[in-house]
């Protein structure tokens, strides 16, 4: 098992340029997660899927778009990028079960904005 | 939303030596996890402890959930054990607020 991957692992953008990250897993998990960490500081939540077909804003959504077209893979836009989006982007996946819901962590993306 | 606070921000300490990382947070959760963050960014799992005790060799923690808070031990330190620690509790739908995280440097 790969668990959770993520395509690129860097990119470099120009100011106004866009971009899709694309995360996969193969561990059957109905959710996924998008995080972004900044220096310094722990994992914010942008967006997040409980199902195919579905997304939900998470605590800092301004700026990027998300779907869940396939359970598998879950994919973060940005549409118009800019410097304050320079981030290393974490996704997760985990269970619905409570009890046994452990999010699991991809590599990460280190994307820097000029 | 729920808070989650990490003591100590910053520890250093001397190959061989033991430590204690304190995580509170201001909700009942029915998820808590601790992460190691290792020098390359990867984000590793170290426990899954909504409540109880776990140990895993020389790492262990406890979750006190009616009093909104967890330790997590690190005994024999390496070298290895560099990096950032993170705590991070999940509220509802599964979703996870992280701490600042505690940076531990283990010197030789």
């Amino acid at each position: 098992n790969a668990g959770v991957t993520q395509t690129p692992k860097f990119r470099v953008l120009k100011t106004g340029q866009s971009m899709t990250l694309l995360c996969a897993q193969d561990m059957n998990h109905e959710y996924m997660y998008w995080y972004r960490q900044d220096p310094g500081m722990g994992l914010r939540l942008i967006h997040y899927s409980v199902g195919e077909g579905t997304t939900a804003k998470g605590e800092v959504p301004d700026g990027y778009n998300v779907s869940r077209l396939k359970k598998q893979n879950f994919l973060l836009g940005l549409e118009s990028a800019a410097p304050s989006q320079t981030s290393v982007y974490f996704c997760a996946s985990s269970t619905y079960r409570k009890g046994a819901d452990e999010q699991f962590f991809g590599p990460g993306t280190r994307l820097t904005v000029l | 939303g729920i808070q989650v606070e990490q003591s100590p921000p910053d520890l250093i300490l001397q190959e061989g030596a033991n430590s204690t990382l304190r995580c509170n947070f201001s909700d009942s959760v029915n998820n808590l996890q601790w992460f190691h963050q290792n020098p390359w960014g990867q984000l590793i799992n170290l426990f899954y402890i909504p409540s109880g005790t776990k140990q895993n060799g020389r790492l262990s923690a406890t979750t006190v959930a009616t009093e909104r808070y967890s330790l997590l031990y690190i005994s024999s330190s390496q070298t290895t054990d560099s990096g950032v620690y993170f705590c991070a509790v999940g509220g509802g739908a599964q979703k996870l607020v992280f701490g600042q995280g505690t940076r531990l440097t283990i010197n030789p």
